[in-house]
């Protein structure tokens, strides 16, 4: 089955600064990353996803990328403010199951 | 109301107690998903439901026994539960698949949180 492994588990940054979370995955036959962010005490919520046949993908400060060759990819959070704090999954998925890493804490610091 | 919803929010049982933990969607979608989230561990799915019909079992223990009644509402029946089996449990649901196709955005509910005494 899919393996999916997430790095770093923690991570904090200065207000302002770059976020760079990363995910690699095992099955070459998953087509479907999405990422979620769950607040303290929340709901898990697409941020943010991508498909096979996109490298790369931007919605404002967040941007994800592909590379389907070395199976992994990558969440990119530019200009991080303070609600940006949360834990943060990424997933593979190549039909209707959705197999996630473990989490990233990130903590953006005022 | 709009989106994923579950009920109980909040569960304390004893370990021979019986409970339910319901999940209403209102997105029109036709799959629906249990995981249990514990800490340090990833998400992990537990029941897959597609048009009603259950097509995934994770090894999930017996003690877990899912119903789908029909494409909006999903439960989770407990029973004779133990202390290891506390976390959060969300519900998600999504559009039906096809084999071959990329897979369908998931969307959660805010979860059951439960405690086995």
């Amino acid at each position: 089955g899919e393996n999916v492994e997430q790095h770093p588990s923690t991570l904090s940054v200065q207000e302002g600064d770059s976020a760079v979370i990363k995910c690699t995955y095992s099955d070459s036959a998953s087509n479907y990353f999405p990422w979620y962010k769950q607040e303290l005490g929340k709901r898990p919520q697409l941020i943010i996803d991508i498909r096979s046949n996109v490298g790369e993908k931007k919605d404002q400060r967040i941007a994800v990328t592909l590379n389907k060759t070395a199976k992994h990819f990558s969440l990119h959070i530019t200009e991080t403010q303070p609600e940006d704090s949360a834990v943060y999954f990424c997933a593979a998925s190549g039909s209707y199951q959705l197999t996630f890493g473990k989490g990233t804490k990130l903590s953006v610091i005022p | 109301e709009t989106g994923v919803t579950q009920t109980p929010r909040h569960l304390v049982m004893g370990m021979t107690n019986k409970k339910s933990l319901k999940c209403e969607q209102h997105l029109g979608h036709n799959a629906m998903y249990w995981y249990k989230q514990s800490a340090k561990k990833p998400l992990e799915l537990m029941f897959v439901y597609s048009l009603e019909e259950r097509v995934e079992n994770n090894s999930v223990p017996s003690r877990f026994s899912p119903e789908c009644p029909n494409s909006s509402h999903l439960f989770l029946h407990l029973h004779t539960l133990q202390p290891e089996d506390s976390a959060l449990y969300l519900c998600a649901s999504s559009q039906d698949w096809t084999s071959g196709s990329p897979g369908e955005t998931q969307y959660f509910g805010p979860g059951t949180r439960l405690l086995v005494l």
